[in-house]
């Protein structure tokens, strides 16, 4: 079974420009997350999908964030314009949509996009 | 915002030692998830915690979960070199956000051969 895949690996733009990160969960997981981890710093939420809806985007830091999945298939994160605070490496995860009162599933984290903003 | 805090940030060890990880919150948490995350990867799922007071362990990693459900902890029994990377603690947050994971800062584990 393929895992969660990310696209790209590696991005390197300049203040102001647009860049488009890609997800590819698991084939069958309803949940959809992604993730930021700035250097040194935790890993740190920014939103949920269920299938195509967005569960809680509690996390995105400002509207210059845009998360989509149309389709509730995969899914990307566009930041326009970029700015310097952006760099990081951003984490998709997917898991699947069983869920308790008092269990959660575990998240199936992808290779991540390394963004540098200079 | 729910808090998890961390500690250590760094271990360094010599093979065969011990480590341990500790995770701790003012509030009591629903769960504690386990991540390991090698050095240039992805978090990797290890462990779920769900009951208080709940020990559980895989091969030489012992997880624990306070008998408050406000602190949680890792150990590893004789270090390999495989055991090197980032290992984080994470907790769901719940309610509307039950998804959204809460993670520690993470404790870097070396180990020296």
């Amino acid at each position: 079974e393929a895992g969660v895949t990310q696209f790209p690996s590696h991005s390197v733009i300049e203040k102001g420009q647009t860049v488009t990160l890609r997800c590819d969960p698991i084939s069958g997981h309803d949940n959809l997350y992604w993730y930021r981890r700035v250097m040194g710093k935790e890993i740190k939420f920014l939103l949920h999908f269920v299938k195509e809806s967005k569960q809680d985007e509690s996390g995105m830091p400002n509207n210059r964030f845009l998360a989509e999945r149309t389709g509730g298939t995969y899914s990307t994160l566009k930041v326009q314009p970029a700015e310097l605070e952006d760099s990081g490496v951003y984490f998709c995860a997917s898991s699947q949509d069983l869920f308790s009162a008092s269990y959660y599933n575990e998240q199936f984290f992808g290779p991540g996009t390394r963004l540098t903003v200079l | 915002g729910q808090q998890v805090m961390q500690i250590p940030q760094y271990q360094h060890v010599q093979e065969g030692e011990d480590f341990t990880t500790y995770c701790n919150s003012s509030t009591t948490l629903s769960n504690i998830q386990w991540y390991k995350q090698r050095p240039g990867g992805h978090p990797v799922f290890l462990i779920q915690l769900v009951k208080s007071g709940e020990v559980k362990k895989q091969k030489r990693l012992t997880f624990q979960f306070g008998e408050a459900k406000k602190n949680s902890s890792l150990h590893i029994t004789a270090t390999q070199t495989t055991d090197v990377g980032t290992y984080f603690c994470a907790t769901n947050a719940g309610g509307t956000s039950y998804g959204k994971l809460t993670f520690g800062q993470g404790t870097i584990l070396t180990v020296h051969p």
